[in-house]
């Protein structure tokens, strides 16, 4: 089964409006993390979120956890066209002993266009 | 965060061939990863490239296509071997360390290497 699955899987909006993707997943995590990539490059961290937490402020950068339903929110206010990009959430379910290795599983991604 | 470098950027490969790409960290990291994004695709993670020891390869990644070498704390590279046009994706290295994220699993990513095989 997927983990980490995103939605939608393309989303466009004006330039000012809030945009939101959710990402689902299936077994218990240590944390969730969500990404950008602009055009397949690298991809940029943005945020992470503890299991234990169930909200996260980041800038313009909104994320929600709910562990009860495994799904998580990222919320971009305001956006700007650069916001333009793809982007990922990733589940981590690893053990936390500082530093060990953590497999991180990614989502299929939404695609968000802001247009001018 | 960490700076990480990939090379090269991109690159055109003809079938057959083998191609090596590099991963260079400025500064000392624990652990470094490889991923693969094939078209349009999502991330998946090839293996774990561990310092002074044989790569952790995921489920469907072999050594013998993918093999990885991580002689420092600070670099890594990543062959791909024998290729054929399935392998065009962009391969992406990713770091993690104790130091840079605490008890956070925040991994870091390179810029990515575009790779296309004709």
């Amino acid at each position: 089964s997927q983990q980490g699955e995103e939605d939608p899987q393309a989303l466009s909006i004006q330039e000012g409006e809030n945009a939101t993707m959710n990402c689902s997943y299936k077994t218990s995590i240590n944390n969730l993390q969500w990404y950008r990539q602009n055009s397949g490059r690298g991809l940029v961290h943005l945020i992470l979120i503890r299991s234990n937490e169930r909200e996260k402020h980041s800038g313009r950068l909104r994320v929600t956890l709910d562990t009860s339903k495994k799904s998580s929110s990222l919320l971009i206010t305001a956006s700007r066209a650069a916001d333009t990009a793809s982007y990922f959430c990733a589940t981590d379910a690893g053990q936390n002993s500082g530093g060990s290795n953590y497999k991180l599983t990614f989502g299929k991604g939404t695609l968000l266009t802001v247009n001018p | 965060s960490a700076v990480i470098s990939q090379k090269p950027s991109r690159d055109i490969c003809q079938r057959g061939t083998s191609l090596t790409i590099q991963c260079q960290v400025d500064s000392q990291v624990t652990m470094m990863f490889w991923y693969r994004q094939q078209p349009g695709q999502s991330l998946t993670l090839i293996a774990t490239a561990n310092q002074g020891s044989e790569a952790t390869y995921e489920s469907g990644f072999v050594i013998d296509k993918f093999p990885i070498s991580r002689p420092n704390l600070t670099f890594s590279t990543l062959t791909v071997s024998n290729m054929s046009p399935e392998d065009s994706s962009i391969y992406l290295c990713s770091v993690e360390d104790f130091l840079l994220a605490g008890f956070n699993n925040e991994q870091f990513f390179g810029p990515g290497t575009r790779l296309t095989v004709l």
